[in-house]
């Protein structure tokens, strides 16, 4: 089992829609926790990264962390077909020196 | 530019071959990377660096080998490459190893024949 998991999709979601992204990870001392876009055949680009339990707001996009259930999510308001892409929840681990820990990543598909 | 570049950005190689993947990047980070990225298994980590003249092992070190003589550059190499090492692989770099945002290169797609 990986230590970082999330459905890998697709999901899709019409324009102007609510996009909800999940993530969950293995590690109780896990201290924070990184979403990252990226589009097909690009690299991975940061979007929201969170260390404190409860909501994070930027612009369209809010970051949800759940220490005690060892969950956190991305959700994205407003969706534009410019933000289909594939999703990846990161964590930093200890095994590698505390390189990112990437889940699978999540596709989503916003239609016009 | 500022950031981290990586060459070549694709190469077909033949089975048995050696080959050096290169990361360069001038953002002073103190740790860096080496991932690969494969359809359905999401980016792993090959090697890791958190400063000059230390390396570690990731989650899929075999047939692989990294050194970081400077700041700047780390060099993935596959001694003998295999059909299985076909992939994307994507150098990264943090200002300090953990709890902070990795910088990717573009990626190298390496297609091993």
């Amino acid at each position: 089992q990986k230590e970082v998991e999330q459905n890998s999709g697709p999901l899709s979601v019409p324009e102007g829609a609510i996009a909800s992204l999940n993530c969950t990870y293995s590690d109780r001392g896990s201290q924070s926790f990184f979403w990252y876009r990226q589009y097909s055949g690009k690299s991975p680009e940061l979007i929201m990264f969170i260390y404190s339990n409860g909501d994070k707001e930027d612009g369209r996009f809010t970051a949800q962390l759940n220490k005690a259930s060892q969950y956190v999510s991305l959700l994205i308001r407003d969706s534009q077909p410019s933000d289909s892409a594939t999703y990846l929840c990161a964590v930093p681990t200890l095994k590698g020196g505390y390189a990112l820990n990437f889940g699978k990543g999540t596709s989503l598909l916003v239609t016009p | 530019i500022a950031g981290i570049t990586q060459a070549p950005t694709s190469q077909i190689l033949a089975a048995g071959r050696r080959m050096t993947l290169r990361c360069t990047q001038d953002m002073r980070h103190n740790a860096m990377y080496w991932y690969r990225q494969d359809l359905g298994l999401g980016l792993r980590l090959i090697h890791y660096s958190n400063t000059a003249g230390t390396t570690g092992k990731g989650e899929v070190p075999d047939g692989y080998s990294v050194s970081r003589a400077n700041t700047d550059d780390f060099p993935l190499t596959l001694a003998s490459a295999v059909p299985s090492q076909t992939s994307v692989y994507f150098c990264a770099s943090t200002p300090s190893p953990g709890n902070t945002e990795a910088f990717f290169g573009q990626g190298t797609r390496l297609t091993v024949v």
